[in-house]
């Protein structure tokens, strides 16, 4: 059965912190990863991953996938309040997007 | 210019009763989806529509109808509405089936 695990399930640091969240996979035919940000209302698009070993970034965040290992990070640096949020990661197997539980991060002033 | 719009945001409703929540995509996109995320935020997918191709999760219960009128458009029909079905339910849309975009939420609660 195709699962995506996500952890930590919450994760509270200070503002200025660096924060590293994960996702790991066991899916039967891979073709990208995705995180997203679900603050309040609905997730938004953060990156897709679809090769290895390439950082994919955007201002203070950025991902990276191990499709070797099949997990894949997303870090935060210099964190700031208006990063907490669920961070969701899914994985399209087979056309079909398999979620994670999310990582719950509070980022406390 | 929305997205993904939903209607309502909210409803509140009796145990019994039948709704119904509205999605419209304006992207272009050829595949709609309707997520249900409950209490403990898991987004579990319940239906995806392409092309007039259902996909539905076998969990769902059968009370749940999607509806579509046009590649647009994506409805989702609730019949004899139970405690447990309340949640926050999401519309999203994709070109293919990659990066969903998603509308924002309607949350359903059952009295």
């Amino acid at each position: 059965e195709d699962k995506v695990v996500q952890s930590p399930l919450s994760l509270v640091v200070h503002e200025g912190d660096t924060v590293t969240l994960n996702c790991s996979y066991e899916v039967t035919n891979f073709r990208s990863l995705l995180w997203y940000k679900q603050e309040k209302k609905a997730p938004t698009f953060l990156f897709m991953l679809t090769s290895s070993g390439i950082e994919k970034k955007s201002g203070r965040l950025s991902s990276i996938l191990d499709k070797k290992e099949l997990f894949s990070i997303l870090n935060i640096t210099a964190t700031q309040t208006g990063d907490s949020a669920i961070y969701l990661c899914a994985v399209d197997s087979n056309y079909q997007l398999i979620w994670g539980a999310g990582t719950k991060l509070i980022i406390k002033p | 210019d929305t997205a993904v719009s939903q209607t309502p945001k909210y409803l509140v409703t009796q145990m019994g009763n039948d709704k119904s929540i509205k999605c419209e995509q304006n992207l272009g996109h050829d595949t709609m989806y309707w997520y249900k995320q409950d209490s403990k935020k898991f987004l579990k997918i319940m239906f995806s529509y392409n092309n007039k191709e259902l996909i539905i999760n076998e969990t769902v219960p059968n009370r749940f109808s999607p509806k579509s009128p046009d590649k647009a458009h994506l409805n989702l029909h609730i019949n004899s509405l139970e405690l447990g079905d309340s949640a926050v339910y999401f519309c999203a849309s994709s070109l293919g089936a990659n990066v969903l975009t998603f509308g924002a939420g309607s949350r359903l609660t059952v009295l």
